[in-house]
C-alpha cells in the first residue's frame, strides 16, 4: 500500500540553526500538507500546497518557514532559524481530493531544539 | 470560524462494552467531517468520514460515526470495545484549503 515518507525520524539541532525535513508524498496526490505536534497533543496546521504554490498557511507559518516541492516527487519544510519552540512532532500529509478527501499521514520528523 | 470540539480527554471503556467518542463541530456550509486515530509514535490514520449521505459512516476496524446535523455532531462509535483499541483519537473538519483538528480523546479499553 503507497505510504507517506518522511525524513528524518529524529533530528536534534540547535537554537538558531536551520533544519529541513522531508517528505515524499504518494505519487499521485496533488495537495500536500505540513502539520506539528506538541507533546503528543494537538495537531496544528502549518500550510497546505497545491499546484506548486502554498495555497493556505497558519498564523505559526511566519517568516521563519519555507516550503518547496523541488522535483516533483520531495516536499519539504524549511525552518531558516530554529527556536526552543520550534520542537515538536512534524508531518507531512497528502492526498488527491482537496478537503473532500481524507489525508494520508507520515510517521512524523521529531525535531528537538537544544 | 469553523471549528470542532471534543469534550472528552480521556474516555474510560470495559473491553467488550460499547464506546461513544464525542465530537461536535462549526461550520458554515456543508461540513466534511473525518475521524483519525493515532497510536503511540505514530502518524494519524484515517478512520472515516461523513461528506454527504447516509448519516451513519462505517469506517475502519469496526467503528461508525453518526452525523447529526441538528445537534451538530458527528460522535464516533463502536459497538463492542477492544484492548487494541486505547489510543488518541482526532475529529476533524474540511475547512477550505486546510483541515483543524480537535484536541484528541485519548481512549483506554480495559481488560
Amino acid at each position: 500500500e503507497p505510504e507517506v515518507t518522511q525524513t528524518p525520524s529524529h533530528q536534534v539541532t540547535q537554537m538558531g540553526q536551520e533544519v529541513i525535513l522531508r517528505c515524499v508524498p504518494i505519487s499521485n496526490h496533488l495537495y500536500f500538507y505540513w502539520y506539528r505536534q506538541i507533546l503528543g497533543q494537538k495537531v496544528e496546521f502549518l500550510v497546505s500546497f497545491y499546484n506548486n504554490e502554498i495555497s493556505e498557511k497558519s498564523e505559526i507559518f511566519d517568516d521563519q518557514f519555507s516550503v518547496e516541492r523541488p522535483d516533483g516527487s520531495n516536499f519539504t519544510l524549511k525552518i531558516r532559524s530554529t527556536k526552543l519552540e520550534d520542537s515538536a512532532m512534524y508531518f507531512c500529509a497528502s492526498n488527491w481530493a482537496g478537503n473532500t478527501g481524507e489525508l494520508f499521514f507520515g510517521e512524523g520528523s521529531r525535531l528537538t531544539v537544544l | 470560524a469553523q471549528s470542532v470540539a471534543q469534550p472528552e480527554d480521556q474516555v474510560n471503556v470495559a473491553e467488550g462494552n460499547p464506546l461513544t467518542v464525542k465530537c461536535t463541530y462549526s461550520v458554515s456550509g456543508n461540513p466534511y467531517l473525518f475521524w483519525y486515530v493515532q497510536y503511540p509514535n505514530r502518524g494519524l490514520q484515517f478512520l472515516l468520514k461523513y461528506i454527504t449521505g447516509d448519516n451513519l459512516v462505517k469506517g475502519s476496524y469496526g467503528f461508525e460515526a453518526e452525523f447529526n446535523k441538528s445537534q451538530t455532531s458527528f460522535h464516533l462509535k463502536k459497538p463492542s470495545a477492544l484492548v487494541s483499541d486505547s489510543a488518541l483519537y482526532f475529529c476533524a473538519v474540511s475547512a477550505g484549503y486546510k483541515y483543524i483538528f480537535g484536541t484528541g480523546t485519548r481512549l483506554k479499553v480495559l481488560a
